[in-house]
């Protein structure tokens, strides 16, 4: 499994853009790249899936490079609702097996 | 999004009897479904893949006689914890692959907190 690393903690300030750079030095070819939010006593809740380049969608962004060994998670414009733990996962291709690291506490202060 | 449904959300059991808890996927078929177990303050840990149809595989330190998952149909998995332990006691979350989708379409239930008195 691609091992993921990811910084523990962040904080940040309500209205500020928060980016969680997560490394992914053996990713594999067939392997995309996927964000999830959990909040405490919740199951993870999809944030946003790429394989290469940029990936945007309504509630993030996702910045692949070109050598995807790593990947950055943009949230824009964060809340007090986006205090929550971030995990980055890379998948196995159909094998598709989750394997959570430590995930990064974003913390956001009003 | 699809919907993944885990029930209970909460339960209590004595020590040394068992509970069952359902993993359900709503609207979609889901040919993999995936256990975890997390405690306060950790991440997810993978507990085992169950397959529709077949056996469970369970990951290094699992037993499995103990955490007993069935998936029997498309759409439920249970995972089974017998003669529970207070060390039993977590928070125990599936998630479902859709069948026919890519790889990289999991959903995740809710989470059934377990604790074990």
């Amino acid at each position: 499994l691609a091992k993921t690393t990811q910084p523990i903690s962040m904080d940040s300030y309500e209205g500020q853009e928060v980016n969680i750079t997560c490394s992914h030095n053996n990713i594999a070819t067939n392997d995309y790249i996927t964000w999830y939010q959990q909040f405490p006593s919740q199951g993870p809740r999809f944030i946003i899936q790429g394989y290469k380049t940029k990936v945007t969608n309504e509630v993030a962004s996702l910045f692949i490079p070109a050598d995807r060994k790593s990947s950055t998670l943009s949230l824009p414009r964060v809340s007090l609702s986006d205090t929550a733990v971030y995990y980055c996962l890379v998948g196995e291709g159909n094998d598709y097996k989750l394997s959570f690291g430590a995930g990064t506490t974003v913390t956001v202060r009003a | 999004g699809a919907v993944v449904s885990q029930h209970p959300s909460r339960v209590i059991c004595k020590s040394g009897t068992s509970v069952k808890i359902e993993c359900r996927s709503l609207d979609f078929q889901a040919t993999t479904m995936f256990w975890y177990r997390q405690f306060p303050k950790q991440s997810l840990m993978l507990m085992a893949t169950s397959n529709e149809g077949s056996k469970a595989t369970y990951e290094q330190g699992v037993e499995k006689d103990k955490f007993l998952i069935n998936h029997a149909s498309l759409t439920l998995s249970t995972l089974t914890v017998t003669s529970a332990h207070p060390e039993d006691s977590s928070f125990y979350i599936c998630s479902a692959r859709e069948a026919g989708g890519s790889g990289n379409t999991i959903y995740f239930g809710e989470g059934s907190w377990l604790t074990v008195v």
